[in-house]
């Protein structure tokens, strides 16, 4: 099984920031990192998919990078809007897993 | 436009058993994996099963293996989780998520179904 490492648990940023969240695999996966976006009370919205591809509608702003067992996720220009909890996931093999998600608070 | 819709979620007592269904819309159901996640109260996202276009695989986590079975009709674009013994561990929202094509990712996610297994 792979487990994925997320980190940080936690941010609080202003609007305008930068904002960057880690995860790292325990097995080498390629590029099958995926990015999850899930507000208060919603369901989780694909971000980007597996190669680091936004998502159609997804803003600009959000991106990813990452081959192999280390991933990060950027969020540039941070909004107001965009708080919730991020999850990444691993697509590569069963159980699919993600990571435990970070909350991003805004200042 | 792509449309997941859960039921058959409930209040159960430990041991018990429960069928969920997902319906789907918007696409071709029948081309696609579907999965079952599931998010207990408070917590992170769990991948829980999976199940070919074709039924002609499935897999499940650990923590569900030989008590949880996921199924799908096509004819009526429906996709099932047969839920056996259940535990207070289970209770949580449960989602219903389509794949990407020939990919693992979960693209469309419905609205969920709360179990809650409790005496």
């Amino acid at each position: 099984e792979t487990t994925v490492t997320q980190s940080p648990a936690s941010l609080s940023m202003a609007v305008g920031e930068k904002v960057s969240i880690s995860c790292k695999t325990s097995t080498d996966i390629d590029d099958d990192m995926s990015w999850y976006q899930q507000k208060s009370g919603e369901v989780p919205k694909l971000l980007i998919s597996e190669g680091n591809t936004l998502r159609p509608g997804v803003p600009s702003r959000f991106s990813s990078s990452g081959y192999g067992t280390d991933f990060v996720f950027t969020i540039n220009n941070v909004l107001l809007g965009d708080e919730g909890i991020y999850y990444c996931q691993q697509s590569d093999n069963v159980p699919f897993t993600f990571g435990s998600g970070t909350k991003l608070e805004i200042k | 436009e792509v449309q997941l819709v859960e039921s058959g979620g409930g209040l159960v007592k430990p041991g018990s058993s429960l069928t969920l269904s997902c319906v789907a819309s918007g696409f071709t159901f029948s081309s696609y994996g579907m999965h079952w996640i599931r998010q207990a109260p408070k917590k992170g996202l769990e991948w829980i099963a999976l199940i070919y276009y074709d039924s002609s695989n499935k897999y499940y986590a650990d923590s569900v293996k030989g008590r949880f079975t996921i199924s799908r009709d096509n004819s009526k674009n429906t996709l099932y989780l047969e839920m056996n013994s259940l535990r207070s561990e289970d209770t949580a929202m449960y989602y219903c998520a389509k794949s990407g094509l020939g990919t693992w990712y979960f693209d469309f996610w419905g609205p969920g179904t709360m179990v809650t297994v409790s005496s």
